[in-house]
């Protein structure tokens, strides 16, 4: 599969704050899926957004998606110490899959 | 219910030794995706299954990884002569169309 990029790749923000990471990709979508991994097991979903959408909101999640130029963000309102993991995308595409670096983001309480 | 699950949790190995990791999916997924997670690391994809058709395996790093699937059911991921650099925590995941259900990984250490 391709790799996208995120950026940044580490983030550190006072408990409370927002948090936003971006994630670009290359090629045409269907659709793009944000992640979080916790101490470095098992990923889990947090939400989806398909290509002809432009914003869609989770709780204290909203993801933006913008087309033309291939880019994505995630933004987490109100952070919490809790929240602190690495976040993945993911995008599906013509059957492929490309998926980002991840974000470190830290919570600091 | 059941979610995705992983065997064994985790795996010490000797150099040149050879080891088989399992993935139970979810019952009824027809996705199948093996990744690689080096320590601090992102991920790495490995090799793809979706139902009957030929598995996406360009993202097998050798010769010495291979992976097959059972139906629509169990996989296992064989690494053939273990190298250090093999060591990583495995992850496979499940899909009925595009969410994936993560599995907890097997931790590989090759001493």
């Amino acid at each position: 599969s391709q790799q996208g990029e995120e950026d940044p790749q580490a983030l550190s923000i006072q408990e409370g704050e927002n948090a936003t990471m971006n994630c670009s990709y290359k090629t045409s979508i269907n659709n793009l899926q944000w992640y979080r991994q916790n101490s470095g097991r098992g990923l889990v979903h947090l939400i989806l957004i398909r290509s002809n959408e432009r914003e869609k909101h989770s709780g204290r999640l909203r993801v933006t998606l913008d087309t033309s130029k291939k880019s994505s963000s995630l933004l987490i309102t109100a952070s919490r110490a809790a929240d602190t993991a690495s976040y993945f995308c993911f995008s599906f595409g013509n059957e492929k899959l490309t998926f980002g670096t991840g974000t470190r983001l830290t919570i600091i309480p | 219910g059941a979610g995705v699950s992983q065997s064994p949790s985790n795996k010490v190995t000797e150099k040149g030794k050879d080891v088989e990791l399992r993935c139970d999916p979810i019952s009824g997924h027809t996705a199948l995706y093996w990744y690689r997670q080096r320590l601090g690391q992102g991920l790495e994809f490995l090799i793809y299954f979706q139902g009957n058709s030929a598995p996406d395996k360009s993202g097998l790093p050798s010769d010495r990884f291979s992976a097959e699937r059972t139906g629509e059911s169990v996989s296992t991921l064989t690494i053939q002569r273990t190298q250090q650099e093999d060591s990583a925590v495995y992850l496979c995941a499940s899909s009925l169309v595009w969410k994936q259900f993560f599995g907890p990984g097997t931790r590989l250490t090759v001493l």
